[in-house]
């Protein structure tokens, strides 16, 4: 059963906006990670936050974690077009990914 | 490298037939996972190897599933016999360590 759920599932901002993604989960984690995965593309890992950090940058990408509330956030600063994609958030749990539901950006030019 | 390799990448069945998907994972990668991604349901993980070792085949869907890991460098999901619920893209990944790295995807069509 899929763990985590994202809101919102679909977003669209003007190329140069910041987007922001969230997800929340229901059990123990080791870790949560993102994905995005292009249109009938396979899943692309962007960046990882372990359970005991709060916060961590990635070049245009920022992700925020909080334990106390089961959820994470995904920040894409400055947005391009060639963002578009959906975006899903997965927590590990010795060594188990599930994934959450995904989160489809379109970014408009 | 070539990261992981999935074949075929669009199998179109009928139903009853048996389906065999494959993947070659990244080298030196010691664990490797297969997932099934619908609309309705999402990215669900069926099972997962270590050492070649299934470790966890709790999310298999039911006795028509099966899949094997003979060695480091290949594996194989099985349907047999094939349902039109079948329908999805099946994905194989593989890691070393946290990073999980997916392949392409196999699109299944079962008619």
């Amino acid at each position: 059963s899929q763990q985590g759920e994202e809101d919102p599932q679909a977003l669209s901002i003007q190329e140069g906006e910041n987007a922001t993604m969230n997800c929340s989960y229901k059990t123990s984690i080791n870790n949560l990670q993102w994905y995005r995965q292009n249109s009938g593309r396979g899943l692309v890992h962007l960046i990882l936050i372990r359970s005991n950090e709060r916060e961590k940058h990635s070049g245009r990408l920022r992700v925020t974690l909080d334990t106390s509330k089961k959820s994470s956030s995904l920040l894409i600063t400055a947005s391009r077009a060639a963002d578009t994609a959906s975006y899903f958030c997965a927590t590990e749990w010795n060594e188990k990914l599930t994934f959450g539901t995904g989160t489809r950006l379109t970014i408009i030019p | 490298d070539a990261g992981v390799i999935q074949s075929p990448r669009h199998e179109v069945t009928e139903m009853g037939q048996e389906v065999t998907l494959r993947c070659k994972p990244i080298s030196g990668h010691n664990s490797l996972f297969w997932y099934r991604q619908t609309m309705m349901r999402g990215l669900e993980l069926l099972i997962y190897f270590n050492n070649n070792v299934p470790i966890d085949d709790s999310g298999m869907p039911e006795d028509r599933f099966s899949a094997k890991m003979p060695n480091a460098s290949f594996s194989t999901l099985k349907i047999q016999p094939s349902e039109p619920r079948d329908s999805a893209v099946y994905f194989c990944a593989s890691s070393l360590n946290t990073d999980k790295y997916f392949g392409p995807g196999t699109r299944l069509t079962v008619t």
